[in-house]
């Protein structure tokens, strides 16, 4: 079947520091991948997207490369900030079905 | 341009009763869909329209509805509710089921059910 997993949560970090959160899939097909960040109260936004393997989709400094052949689409950010604090959620859409599967989420918290 | 729209933002009802939730998607998205978000489950895809046609359904219960209107806005209904339907439900839409085209999320109904 198709799914999606990303590493539990929730992670803290000071501000400043490396962030990474591991996303990996298992489709069926050939699928889209993107991230979605969810600020409390809000509904998820597209944070970046990826659409071919080795695509690198990227905004506000974070960045996921499309990995075939390792099936995964990591997050990472080289410097987190306190405004960065919500929870993300990787996702893949596959045409084929015309349906997102979406991670369980990773609950970030950046203290100054 | 004005976002997706969910109503009413908060809801609590008791077992056994129903509630109607309304999505209105941003203008031109032809494409609405509905998830439920609980913080076991992540995200859970309930059904998704289309031009008014249902195109996709997940795995819940046929308590679970959803109608879509000529001018693109939805309803989804749950009867018989149950404690375990308490959840924040989210509404998304989008251009089209195009590979590079993501969902827009409304800021989701939060229903309580006592």
């Amino acid at each position: 079947g198709n799914s999606v997993t990303q590493m539990e949560g929730p992670v803290t970090l000071s501000e400043e520091a490396f962030l990474t959160i591991n996303c990996t899939y298992t489709a069926t097909g050939y699928p889209s991948l993107f991230w979605y960040v969810q600020y409390p109260g809000e509904g998820l936004q597209l944070l970046l997207k990826a659409t071919k393997a080795d695509d690198k989709g990227s905004n506000k400094g974070f960045e996921a490369t499309y990995r075939k052949e390792t099936t995964s689409f990591h997050l990472e950010k080289g410097s987190v900030q306190v405004s960065d604090s919500a929870v993300y959620f990787c996702a893949l859409f596959l045409y084929t079905g015309n349906q997102f599967y979406f991670g369980t989420g990773t609950s970030l918290t950046v203290i100054p | 341009k004005a976002g997706v729209t969910q109503t009413p933002r908060y809801l609590i009802k008791t077992r056994g009763q129903q509630v109607t939730l309304s999505c209105s998607p941003i203008s031109g998205h032809r494409s609405v869909s509905w998830y439920q978000q609980t913080p076991g489950q992540g995200l859970q895809f309930l059904f998704e329209y289309f031009s008014e046609t249902q195109r996709n359904k997940g795995n819940f219960p046929g308590r679970f509805s959803g109608r879509q209107f000529s001018n693109s806005r939805s309803e989804m209904n749950v009867s018989t509710l149950e404690l375990g339907d308490s959840a924040l439900y989210l509404c998304a839409s989008s251009i089209s089921w195009a590979r590079d085209s993501p969902l827009h999320f409304g800021n989701g109904t939060r229903l309580t059910v006592t």
